[in-house]
């Protein structure tokens, strides 16, 4: 069973700030790996999957990196819609199966 | 636009049977481009998939929930159904659907319902 871990559990920055979000594998993902945004209440938004393509209508400020084990999310300067938890996600190859990380709270300062 | 919305009941006693329906909107269910997927959130806790359906009734399931788990799907209605056997308040949790597109984000969750919460206590 691969174990996704997030870092930091929480991250406070202001608004205009650059957020660096990381995922750690327990083992290689290789690049099948995700970015969710989850806001209360909402449904949850693809961010960015196989590691680096951003999914349909995602702003270019959002960006993902990374391959085997580390992985980051990067926000290159945060709007005020932006605050949210973030969670990484990474599937098998075949049979097709998911985890999770626990989630990155982005808060305001 | 294409929207999924989860529905059943918010409140189950433990031992029983939770049942849930993912009612789709604005696209067809029985389509070949997608699957359909449930996903649930504890309360304070992470995401956790649980199974993923084809609309010809193919399924993958979570391993550490499979024993107590069918997904299936109804094309007539554009629905797919969940349940789940046995439940604890472990169970207790915010259920989602999902679609898994073939394609373009393929096997990710591109599209996701608002999420129903199911509690489990007597």
């Amino acid at each position: 069973e691969i174990v996704l871990t997030q870092s930091p559990a929480t991250l406070s920055l202001s608004p205009g700030e650059r957020a660096t979000l990381s995922c750690r594998a327990s083992q290689t993902v290789s690049t099948y790996l995700a970015w969710y945004q989850h806001k209360p209440g909402q449904a949850p938004r693809l961010l960015i999957y196989d590691a680096s393509t951003r999914a349909t209508g995602i702003p270019a400020r959002f960006s993902g990196s990374g391959s085997g084990t580390d992985f980051t999310l990067t926000i290159s300067s945060l709007e005020p819609e932006d605050f949210a938890v973030y969670y990484c996600q990474q599937r098998s190859n075949w049979p097709p199966e998911y985890a999770f990380g626990r989630g990155t709270e982005l808060e305001i300062k | 636009q294409l929207q999924l919305q989860e529905s059943g009941p918010g409140l189950v006693k433990p031992s029983e049977t939770l049942s849930l329906t993912c009612t789709v909107s604005g696209g067809s269910i029985g389509t070949s481009s997608y699957y359909w997927g449930w996903i649930r959130q504890p309360p304070g806790k992470g995401l956790e998939w649980i199974g993923s359906i084809y609309y010809s009734g193919t399924t993958y399931f979570n391993p550490s929930l499979k024993s107590r788990v069918t997904i299936s799907v109804d094309t007539s209605k554009n629905q797919v159904s969940l349940r789940l056997r046995s439940v604890t308040a472990a169970d207790t949790a915010v259920y989602y659907c999902a679609r898994l597109p073939l394609q373009g984000p393929s096997w990710y969750f591109d599209l996701w319902g608002r999420g129903t919460l199911v509690i489990v206590s007597s």
